[in-house]
């Protein structure tokens, strides 16, 4: 079974810094896509950013952008120039390529930008 | 992405009583649909795989009497909770299944709170 480990449970940084989500995971999968999406007081889940295993590239949307590291499977979220908007909890969440294509999720970081 | 809609977002019944919640694809003929739960503070747990046409494939634990779902159409599916009691309350979340292989994400509704009286 896979599984995924969010070991922040909190973090909060100042507007403007830039804030490192770490995520890792455990699979004996090859292929398979991770993602992180972020979920503000409103409880709206939102997708930020997706990546496929496959891929050594690592993916960007705009501010964020991730640093995956399939060896030590490691999949975690940069946000550079923080916006009060980005406050919210962040999941990173793993999905086999292959069979039930289920969204595994781990426990959340909850993270706040102040002004 | 997907546009999904949920309704009720908010539910208040009492202690006994069936809950219907509707899931909608607004804007994608969606074969298969998720429903999870999630308690304060925690993650989003998965409690069912909605397929379009067929029965619901439910995950360990989850109770399918108890959580009746129907899939009856490309654009809804729906999630009863039977007999609700209070540890039933939760806030309740549906997802789309859009794409296939490489593009394949998951798009999600915006919740509903049940509280069980």
């Amino acid at each position: 079974a896979q599984t995924v480990t969010q070991s922040q449970p909190e973090m909060s940084v100042q507007e403007a810094e830039t804030v490192t989500l770490s995520c890792t995971y455990d699979t004996s999968e090859s292929n398979y896509y991770l993602f992180w999406y972020k979920q503000p007081p409103s409880r709206q889940m939102i997708l930020v950013i997706r990546q496929e295993a496959y891929k050594q590239q690592n993916a960007t949307e705009n501010r964020f952008s991730v640093n995956f590291q399939k060896a030590a499977k490691s999949f975690s979220l940069k946000i550079s120039d923080s916006q009060l908007g980005d406050t919210a909890m962040y999941f990173c969440a793993f999905m086999k390529r292959r069979g039930a294509q289920k969204l595994v999720f781990g426990q959340g970081t909850r993270l706040t930008i102040n002004p | 992405g997907a546009v999904v809609s949920q309704h009720p977002s908010w539910v208040i019944c009492k202690s006994g009583t069936s809950v219907k919640i509707e899931c909608r694809s607004l804007d994608f003929q969606a074969t298969t649909m998720f429903w999870y739960r999630q308690f304060p503070k925690q993650s989003l747990m998965l409690m069912a795989t909605s397929n379009e046409g067929s029965k619901a494939t439910y995950e360990q634990g989850v109770e399918k009497d108890k959580f009746l779902i129907n899939h009856a159409s490309l654009t809804l599916s729906t999630l009863t909770v039977t007999s609700a009691h209070p540890e039933d309350s939760s806030f309740y979340i549906c997802s789309v299944r859009v794409g296939a292989g490489i593009q394949e994400t998951q798009y999600f509704g915006p919740g509903t709170r049940l509280l069980v009286l």
